[in-house]
């Protein structure tokens, strides 16, 4: 069974400008869940997606937001890029009715120049 | 609210030596679960253990062991006879009742191994 995907896996953008992210999670599994890695605050939820309607929510501005597609592949969209979004962005996905088991994908590290 | 805390930022041991990665939490859920996680240079995060709060029992497997408990808040993770390819950063986590699929982190330990 493969396992998450995300594309790309490495990005480069400059200031200002709006990137996208995506997702494949486990096949069979409809819950996705967006995580950022920085080293200054560490490991911190995004948005978590179940049946392409938005779940939860954590504690970011407005300029990331996310959806679902009916397939279950989830896209983070960020705009107005912003130094401090230089990240590692790690998504993971959750089979119904396994809560709290989720398995993550290898990551897209976005550097903002 | 919920917090875990890993005050061991880095860790280093010599191959074969047993090694304690400590992890505290906060929580006002009754119900509540506990994660470790490994993250290797490659960035991926991998599953290592689950554990509800209704079962306090130790768990074993293969080299790896944790300990939890309830009255200290803590889940403590250990690793038998310590390999190189055990070196990475360790992150305990913490999921409620309320919010399910948030996981709380903490900030890692990272562990390194030397032959």
């Amino acid at each position: 069974k493969a396992g998450v995907t995300q594309t790309p896996r490495y990005l480069i953008k400059t200031r200002g400008q709006q990137v996208t992210l995506s997702c494949s999670p486990i096949s069979g599994h409809r819950s996705v869940s967006w995580y950022q890695q920085t080293p200054g605050q560490g490991l911190q939820f995004l948005f978590e997606y179940f049946s392409e309607t938005q779940r939860n929510k954590g504690n970011f501005p407005g300029r990331f937001s996310g959806r679902q597609f009916s397939n279950s592949r989830s896209e983070m969209n960020v705009s107005t890029l912003e130094l401090g979004d230089s990240a590692l962005y790690l998504c993971a996905s959750m089979a119904s009715g396994r809560l709290h088991e989720q398995f993550f994908g290898p990551g897209t590290r976005l550097t903002v120049l | 609210a919920q917090k875990v805390t890993q005050a061991q930022t880095e860790i280093s041991v010599v191959e074969k030596e047993d090694v304690t990665l400590d992890c505290v939490y906060e929580t006002r859920d009754t119900t509540y679960y506990l994660f470790w996680y490994k993250q290797p240079p490659s960035g991926e995060l991998v599953f290592l253990i689950r554990r509800n709060s209704f079962d306090e029992q130790n768990e074993i497997s293969g080299r790896y062991s944790w300990n939890f408990q309830k009255s200290t808040s803590s889940f403590n993770f250990t690793i038998t006879a310590s390999q190189v390819v055990d070196s990475a950063v360790y992150f305990c986590a913490l999921s409620g009742t309320v919010d399910t699929d948030k996981l709380i982190f903490g900030t890692g330990t990272r562990l390194q191994v030397f032959p």
